[in-house]
């Protein structure tokens, strides 16, 4: 069975600036899809960015961004320019390339955007 | 479409009770999931349907729980004879085939 481990539960940046969210998942599979979800207060999972694992290319939406390191299986979220909108918490997730396509989740990170 | 809806988004509930709960997904997404969310976890999966069949349940879901779909549209989630470690939220989302997810704000249950 996978396993996706988030090992910060919290962090603190402040607005303007960069914070990386660090994942490890663990896998037998080659061919797998990974995501960081953000759940605002308001609870709706959305979705912020996705890397197909066949992909050598790290993904990249607007100011988020990913590293993607395939062999040490890990998967961090960078975020630039934080802004507040961007407190949350963070959930990484993987899913096969089989028919299910059920998301495990890690426990995830709570990010803080200080002034 | 105002993506997926899910009534009520607060039950409270004294335990022993039943409960249901019901998700309305986007109309053309034929995949349905539903996830429990306890308190400082991920979410974790239950169960999912593409149209009305429901082809995955996990262990997580005893035999006190039941999900429907009919008609492949909206689905129900019933928790019978709720016990205090039943509250959480409860997440439905939903999608056309294996392309992305779409997630409700959840149900969230109080046994009390």
């Amino acid at each position: 069975a996978q396993t996706v481990t988030q090992s910060q539960p919290e962090m603190s940046v402040q607005e303007a600036e960069t914070v990386t969210l660090s994942c490890t998942y663990d896998t037998s599979e080659s061919d797998y899809y990974l995501f960081w979800y953000k759940q605002p207060p308001s609870r709706q999972m959305i979705l912020v960015i996705r890397q197909e694992a066949y992909k050598q290319q790290n993904a990249t939406e607007n100011r988020f961004s990913v590293n993607f390191q395939k062999a040490a299986k890990s998967f961090s979220l960078k975020i630039s320019d934080s802004q507040l909108g961007d407190a949350a918490m963070y959930f990484c997730a993987y899913r096969s390339t089989g028919t299910a396509s059920k998301l495990t989740f890690g426990t995830g990170t709570r990010l803080q955007v200080t002034l | 479409d105002t993506g997926v809806s899910q009534d009520p988004r607060h039950k409270i509930t004294k335990r022993g009770q039943n409960v249901t709960f019901r998700c309305d997904p986007i109309s053309e997404h034929n995949r349905l999931y539903w996830y429990r969310q306890t308190l400082g976890q991920g979410p974790e999966f239950l169960t999912y349907f593409q149209n009305e069949a429901q082809l995955e349940k996990s262990r997580l879901l005893s035999d006190r729980f039941s999900a429907e779909r009919p008609k492949g549209s909206f689905s129900t989630l019933e928790i019978q004879r709720t016990e205090q470690g039943d509250s959480a939220m409860y997440l439905c989302a939903s999608s056309l085939y294996t392309l992305g997810y779409t997630f409700g704000s959840g149900t969230r249950l109080t046994v009390v």
